[in-house]
């Protein structure tokens, strides 16, 4: 069964225009870890936030944050005004369990921005 | 730091033959990862590693060795090549920002290819 599901192959955004990618998880573990990376055409990957499941708040990272709804299972990465250099894959991770430091990804979504 | 170094960059290989791609850290991470990238999709996780001495599988170890004899080094053996295995492999080392956020500095990549 997948564990991280990003639902969003491709999307075109007008330059400026706040984003959202989606992506869902599967664990029973209560803790655990969700992590957003970026991989440009370049190929490197690049990291951009995370969220812990026992974190009150939503994290924040500069023009990137993270709408966490823990009962939804689901940890969408927001950019706000986005930029050209945004076009890129980007991979939603998680990191299940206290004693598990296995880290797994999603199929990722690419994200076109349009000037 | 030179962070992550994978080598070789680029390779062929022939069906049935054998080669072990090299990843070397110097961060002094205790947690090192392989994970391979088909095209156009997500990481996948080969194998992983806590700590010199110890190796897990990932959701895909079929047809790979590792092994982690010192911090630094954590080489990624294929045996008898086959074309399913061509891929980008990535190697990725993780520090932890606070306790359960393990963080991934990853590689340039090494792009196999098995005719």
């Amino acid at each position: 069964a997948q564990k991280i599901t990003q639902t969003q192959p491709g999307m075109f955004v007008q330059e400026k225009e706040a984003v959202t990618l989606d992506c869902t998880y599967d664990t029973s573990d209560p803790s655990y870890g969700l992590f957003w990376y970026k991989q440009p055409s370049s190929g490197e990957m690049i990291f951009l936030i995370y969220q812990g499941s026992y974190d009150q708040q939503n994290a924040t990272e500069g023009r990137y944050s993270l709408n966490f709804q823990k009962a939804r299972k689901s940890a969408n990465l927001v950019i706000s005004a986005s930029q050209l250099g945004d076009s890129a894959m980007y991979f939603c991770a998680m990191r299940e369990g206290r004693g598990d430091d296995k880290i797994i990804f999603g199929k990722g979504t690419r994200l076109h921005i349009l000037p | 730091n030179a962070g992550v170094t994978q080598t070789p960059k680029f390779r062929i290989l022939k069906i049935g033959q054998s080669m072990t791609l090299q990843c070397a850290q110097d961060m002094n991470h205790n947690y090192m990862y392989w994970y391979r990238q088909d095209p156009g999709m997500g990481l996948k996780l080969i194998y992983y590693s806590v700590g010199a001495g110890i190796t897990d599988k990932g959701e895909v170890p079929n047809g790979y060795n590792v092994s982690r004899s010192t911090t630094e080094d954590f080489p990624l053996r294929l045996e008898l090549a086959a074309p399913s295995q061509t891929s980008v492999y990535f190697c990725a080392s993780s520090w932890a920002v606070r306790a359960g956020a393990n963080v991934l500095t990853f590689g340039a990549g090494s792009r196999l290819t098995v005719l």
